[in-house]
């Protein structure tokens, strides 16, 4: 059970330039969720996406899109790197929370993306 | 005021000490608390639920105070293996799934 999957680990970008972070999970999650995490700032949410075919920004959504492909897919893509999106990326699932509360969150490894 | 604040330490203890940390949040109508933790370059991993009766897993205890807005974790006889940084989660109001995280409580035990 391999839990919540990211690719790739590492990825170097020069400015302008575009790329597709992945995520898959495989623990039948209705929610997903991508993160970006700075030195000094905690994570924050850039998308989530409640249920398969509905995406939703969060507190950081601008120079990112997203796509929620299906159940267990959600990728984040940045059309136009900027050096002020260097950070952590971590994509999260969790199964939708009970009474509408918010549930446990499980967390990719990460990736780590500079931008020149 | 941020949504949830956190001293971000260091706290550099002594290995067998007891260290307390605490998290408050400005939400008064959160409904969900939990700790995570945090490794080095690592992804964050639950440690556990708060529950508002208080609520203990081994070592750790965490606690919520709502009319007071903060949650506290207490670690008993630490070891190496908990250095880490410490995480207060909120979640958002009810019927909403999303997560606020503090910046994180970094703690350092000493050998």
């Amino acid at each position: 059970n391999a839990g919540v999957t990211q690719t790739p680990k590492f990825q170097v970008l020069k400015t302008g330039q575009s790329m597709t972070l992945q995520c898959a999970q495989d623990m039948n999650h209705n929610s997903m969720y991508w993160y970006r995490q700075d030195p000094g700032m905690g994570l924050r949410l850039i998308y989530y996406s409640a249920s398969e075919g509905t995406t939703d920004k969060g507190e950081v959504p601008n120079g990112y899109n997203v796509s929620r492909l299906n159940k267990r897919e959600f990728s984040l893509r940045l059309e136009s790197a900027a050096p002020s999106q260097t950070s952590v990326y971590f994509c999260a699932s969790s199964g939708g929370g009970a009474s509408g509360m918010a549930d446990t969150q499980y967390f990719g490894p990460g990736t780590r993306l500079t931008v020149l | 005021r941020k949504e949830v604040e956190q001293d971000p330490g260091p706290f550099n203890v002594p290995e067998g000490a007891t260290v307390a940390f605490n998290c408050t949040y400005s939400n008064s109508a959160s409904q969900s608390f939990f700790w995570y933790r945090q490794d080095c370059r690592k992804e964050p991993k639950l440690l556990m639920s708060v529950y508002s009766s208080g609520n203990e897993d081994g070592r750790f205890t965490a606690q919520l105070n709502r009319a007071s807005q903060y949650i506290s974790l207490l670690i008993r006889d630490s070891k190496l293996s908990d250095s880490a940084t410490y995480l207060c989660v909120v979640g958002a109001n009810f019927g909403n799934e999303k997560l606020t995280f503090g910046t994180g409580t970094r703690l350092t035990i000493i050998p």
